[in-house]
C-alpha cells in the first residue's frame, strides 16, 4: 500500500546548522504529490511544502525540498536552524483513493533546535 | 483565504459514550473531507475519506459503525466517535480539500479524552 518512512524520530541541532530531516515513500501511483507538514505544540499540522514536479526545488520559509522520483524521496532542508523551528515535522503523500484523493502521513520528525 | 474550522477544540466523556465533532469549511468548496487521528505519540491514522455525493470510503480498522460521518454539503462535515474507550482518545483532525486543489487545508483539531 502506500505509505511514508520517516526514519529519525528526534532530530537535535544548534541554531544555525543546517537541517536535514528525511522522507522517502511508496506509492504505486506515478504521480503522486508530497508534502511536508509542520505541527507546533497543540496546534494542527500547517502545510510547509508541496510538490509533484520531479526533480524541481521547492521553497518555502527558508526550507527547500526537491522531488525525486527516482528515488522516491522528497527531504526537507534548511541552510540554518533557527530556535522556532522546534517543532514537529510531518512528511506526508497525496494519492487517489477511493471517492477521492487521501493524504497519508509519515510517522513524523520532531526537531528540536537549541541556542 | 481558506480556513476550516473545526469543534469543540477539547472534550472529555465517559468511557461508553458518544461524542460529536464538527468540521466547517470556510473561504473553499470542500469536495472532500478526510478524518484523521493521531494518538499519543502516533502519527495521523486516516479514518475515513467522504466526497459529496459519494460513498464514505472507511480504512482498515475504522468502521461506520464506530465513527458514523456525516458530508451533507461543500462546507460541513461531522464525526462521531460512538461508544468512546480509552483507546479512542487522541487528536482528531479533519482535513478538506476543493475540486482540482493539491492542499488539504486542516481544522485545529478535536482533543477527545476519555475518562
Amino acid at each position: 500500500g502506500d505509505s511514508v518512512t520517516q526514519t529519525e524520530g528526534l532530530v537535535t541541532l544548534t541554531e544555525g546548522l543546517p537541517v536535514m530531516l528525511n522522507c522517502t515513500y511508496q506509492t504505486i501511483y506515478s504521480n503522486p504529490f508530497l508534502f511536508w507538514y509542520v505541527q507546533h505544540l497543540n496546534e494542527s499540522p500547517r502545510l510547509l511544502l508541496k510538490s509533484f514536479t520531479d526533480n524541481k526545488r521547492t521553497e518555502h520559509q527558508g526550507f527547500h525540498a526537491t522531488l525525486h522520483k527516482s528515488s522516491s524521496s522528497f527531504h526537507l532542508q534548511k541552510s540554518s536552524a533557527q530556535l522556532s523551528d522546534s517543532a514537529l515535522y510531518y512528511c506526508a503523500l497525496s494519492v487517489p483513493g477511493t471517492g477521492g484523493y487521501k493524504v497519508v502521513f509519515g510517522s513524523g520528525t520532531r526537531l528540536l533546535v537549541s541556542p | 483565504g481558506a480556513l476550516v474550522y473545526q469543534y469543540p477544540r477539547r472534550t472529555i466523556c465517559k468511557s461508553g459514550t458518544s461524542m460529536r465533532m464538527e468540521c466547517q469549511a470556510v473561504g473553499f468548496q470542500a469536495t472532500s473531507v478526510a478524518w484523521y487521528r493521531q494518538s499519543p505519540q502516533k502519527t495521523f491514522e486516516l479514518i475515513a475519506l467522504s466526497t459529496v455525493n459519494s460513498a464514505i470510503k472507511y480504512e482498515q480498522n475504522f468502521t461506520q459503525e464506530k465513527f458514523p460521518i456525516s458530508h451533507p454539503n461543500l462546507s460541513f462535515s461531522s464525526m462521531t466517535v460512538l461508544n468512546a474507550y480509552l483507546e479512542d482518545r487522541g487528536l482528531y483532525l479533519c482535513g478538506a480539500r476543493g475540486t482540482g486543489d493539491t492542499e488539504v487545508f486542516f481544522g485545529k483539531g478535536t482533543r477527545l479524552t476519555v475518562v
